[in-house]
């Protein structure tokens, strides 16, 4: 049961370069969200999708587009990469945005760009 | 939004001794909340979640209460060992209906002294 899948876990970018990071759960989750962590900092929402066919924007969407593909694929876009988007991504997932369960994380990926 | 915040950015504790990470909320119409572990390179991991209507809840070797009058939160670890040193997230659900997400604070660092 491989939970929250990411990819890539590291990337490298140019300013101005676009790349969509991939996330896919096999949980039958409704829920999915998009997390930045940087150095020290805790997580903060960037988009989130409450059920197949909705998104939503969160605290920081400033940049990022998202897809909410199927139920099982949810993937974060950055169109114009700036070095401010310079942090370690998080995708989630919940069984759904109205039951009070846990969120369950992939492993992250490392983007840097110069 | 209202957001989560944590009053101790670092804790040092010796093996064997309890700890206790302390959390701020701010949003009163949150109703569900989470404590998260993350280790250095990995995603976050749930720990224990509590309920708006209780006060305490008890996992192994962890206790999380809630203080609803000061909007308080903590995390109770008992006999810390080194395998706890880690960051630790409290986070809140909360938004609208149907459209609710979790959010985080910044994070304690529990440093576990040998």
């Amino acid at each position: 049961n491989a939970g929250v899948t990411q990819t890539p876990k590291f990337q490298v970018l140019k300013t101005g370069q676009s790349m969509t990071l991939q996330c896919a759960q096999d949980m039958n989750h409704n829920s999915m969200y998009w997390y930045r962590q940087d150095p020290g900092m805790g997580l903060r929402l960037i988009y989130y999708s409450a059920s197949e066919g909705t998104t939503d924007k969160g605290e920081v969407p400033n940049g990022y587009n998202v897809s909410r593909l199927n139920k099982r694929e949810f993937s974060l876009r950055l169109e114009s990469a700036a070095p401010s988007q310079t942090s370690v991504y998080f995708c989630a997932s919940r069984v759904s945005q109205g039951a009070d369960t846990e969120a369950f994380f992939g492993q992250g990926t490392r983007l840097t760009v110069v | 939004g209202e957001s989560v915040g944590l009053h101790l950015p670092t804790l040092s504790v010796q093996e064997g001794d309890n700890s206790i990470i302390n959390c701020a909320y701010s949003n009163s119409a949150s109703d569900y909340f989470i404590w998260y572990k993350q280790e250095s390179g990995k995603g976050p991991q749930f720990i224990i979640d509590i309920r708006s209507n209780m006060d305490k809840r008890q996992g192994q070797r962890v206790t999380v209460l809630l203080n609803k009058t000061v909007k308080h939160l903590s995390l109770q670890i008992a006999a810390t060992q080194p395998g706890d040193s880690a960051v630790y997230f409290c986070a809140e659900n909360w938004g609208s209906t149907g459209r609710r997400a979790l959010t985080f604070g910044s994070g304690t660092r529990l440093q576990v002294q040998p």
